[in-house]
């Protein structure tokens, strides 16, 4: 079965500061995607990737970095976290069936 | 723009009473995958359909494309099926566009 794990479960940050969130899969799939959950919106789309070394805009990019070292593996980055991106974080992978697989994500509080 | 509709948005039933949920989905998208979500918890793929009817236990996932939409039945509802039910629509490519989920409670 399908395997994607997150990195930290939870992270209280200081606003201003950097947060990493890293996620790893070992399905050997291309897509990689990182969703923010807030309550009232569902899960938007930050970023993805489709092959290591390149990752693209989602839907709400702004304020949002990501990196994809390896197939494997797949970072979101707040370079100056601030207060409105306290939300839940989920990776997820997609193989070529396009149903996606998630991880059981990342509680984020920026204070 | 690409837009998910999910309803209701939530739904309290007696065990052994079914629910249906319902999505509905804006032209530019297709197939539907639907999740369940424990509070706090993960996101579990329940069903990837994109179109027809799909069977697990007692969910039964049906897809209508040309109608634009998708519908996920409960059978004989267990307390163990309370939490939040997701539907997400994706487009021609890489995109998943998700509802604001159903919220289920079923009460002994």
């Amino acid at each position: 079965e399908a395997a994607v794990t997150q990195s930290p479960r939870s992270k209280v940050a200081v606003s201003g500061g950097k947060v990493t969130l890293s996620c790893h899969q070992t399905n050997n799939h291309d897509y990689m995607y990182w969703y923010r959950q807030d309550t009232g919106h569902g899960l938007r789309l930050i970023h993805y990737s489709y092959v290591a070394d390149s990752t693209e805009k989602g839907d709400i990019p702004d304020g949002y970095k990501a990196s994809r070292p390896s197939q494997e593996n797949f970072s979101l980055i707040l370079e100056l976290a601030s207060l409105s991106q306290t939300a839940v974080y989920f990776c997820a992978s997609r193989g070529p069936s396009y149903e996606q697989y998630f991880g059981p994500g990342t509680r984020l509080t920026v204070l | 723009g690409q837009q998910v509709q999910q309803s209701p948005a939530s739904l309290v039933l007696q065990e052994g009473e079914n629910a249906e949920l319902q999505c509905n989905f804006s032209t530019s998208l297709n197939s539907m995958q639907w999740f369940y979500q424990r509070p706090g918890g993960s996101l579990v793929s329940l069903f990837y359909n994109p179109s027809g009817t799909k069977q697990s236990g007692r969910l039964t996932s049906t897809t209508v494309i040309k109608e634009r939409r998708s519908s996920l039945h409960i059978s004989s509802s267990q307390t163990t099926d309370s939490g939040t039910y997701l539907c997400a629509s994706r487009n021609m490519g890489y995109k998943l566009t998700f509802g604001t989920g159903t919220s289920l409670l079923v009460d002994p």
